[in-house]
């Protein structure tokens, strides 16, 4: 299991906002960050200390957080946005990182 | 362009240990960390640990604890991660992920590893 969870799957059609949540009880203490991972790719920072995007990274792309609660919001879904999406922080005590169990998105 | 490099597939037996490297470019070396990531089939994706690249500290996840050993070759900037006494769920891509001091954000990652265990 992970400290963090996830949804297995979203789906979304081209154009449509989609969003993943990610929750945990460490979450209200620690920054939350998103990565991007794509098969036979690198992972990609998507989102770090909760709302902030790395120079170039598509502003459709965003962060927020309500409590124990942070979401990737990805507005305008794009084909190449298809992949798979972690979340990570820590654990509640900050002493090391921990990553969610990873959303597959899925354009149709 | 910070770039980190893996070093090529690894194919071994239950028991046996396997290394795998991580050649960085493009930073000031030491004034980061190395984690190690990996991802099993199927599988999210799980903290192995972390090296100090400015002295060599370590912190290991619980569950390598004595199968595990993270080091760095200044000389090469370089890094490698050891796991020893290898099993078949220890079947994954294994990442390292260059880490900052005051947070927990992996800004730049390898390409990944993977390494079979399979007798």
């Amino acid at each position: 299991s992970y400290e963090l969870t996830q949804p297995p799957s979203v789906s979304v059609s081209p154009g449509q906002t989609a969003r993943i949540p990610c929750s945990g009880d460490s979450l209200p203490k620690e920054y939350a960050y998103w990565y991007q991972l794509k098969p036979g790719q690198a992972p990609v920072v998507m989102i770090y200390k909760d709302n902030e995007r790395p120079s170039g990274i598509p502003e459709r792309f965003s962060g927020s957080r309500s409590g124990t609660t942070v979401t990737l919001t990805i507005s305008g879904v794009q084909a190449e946005d298809e992949a798979d999406y972690f979340c990570q922080s820590a654990d509640i005590s900050g002493t090391y990182p921990v990553f969610g169990g990873g959303t597959k998105l899925t354009v149709v | 362009q910070v770039l980190l490099v893996q070093s090529g597939a690894e194919v071994k037996k239950p028991g046996a240990s396997v290394k795998v490297s991580c050649k960085t470019s493009g930073y000031t070396y030491n004034n980061y960390y190395m984690h190690w990531v990996r991802q099993a089939p199927g599988q999210g994706l799980e903290w192995m640990g972390v090296i100090n690249l400015s002295d060599g500290n370590t912190v290991y996840a619980q569950r390598f604890r004595g199968r595990v050993t993270m080091t760095r070759d200044t000389s090469t900037t370089t890094v490698h991660m050891e796991l020893s006494s290898l099993r078949s769920e220890d079947m994954a891509v294994y990442f390292c992920a260059r880490g900052e001091g005051s947070s927990w954000l992996m800004d730049y990652w390898g390409q990944g590893t993977l390494v079979t265990v399979s007798s």
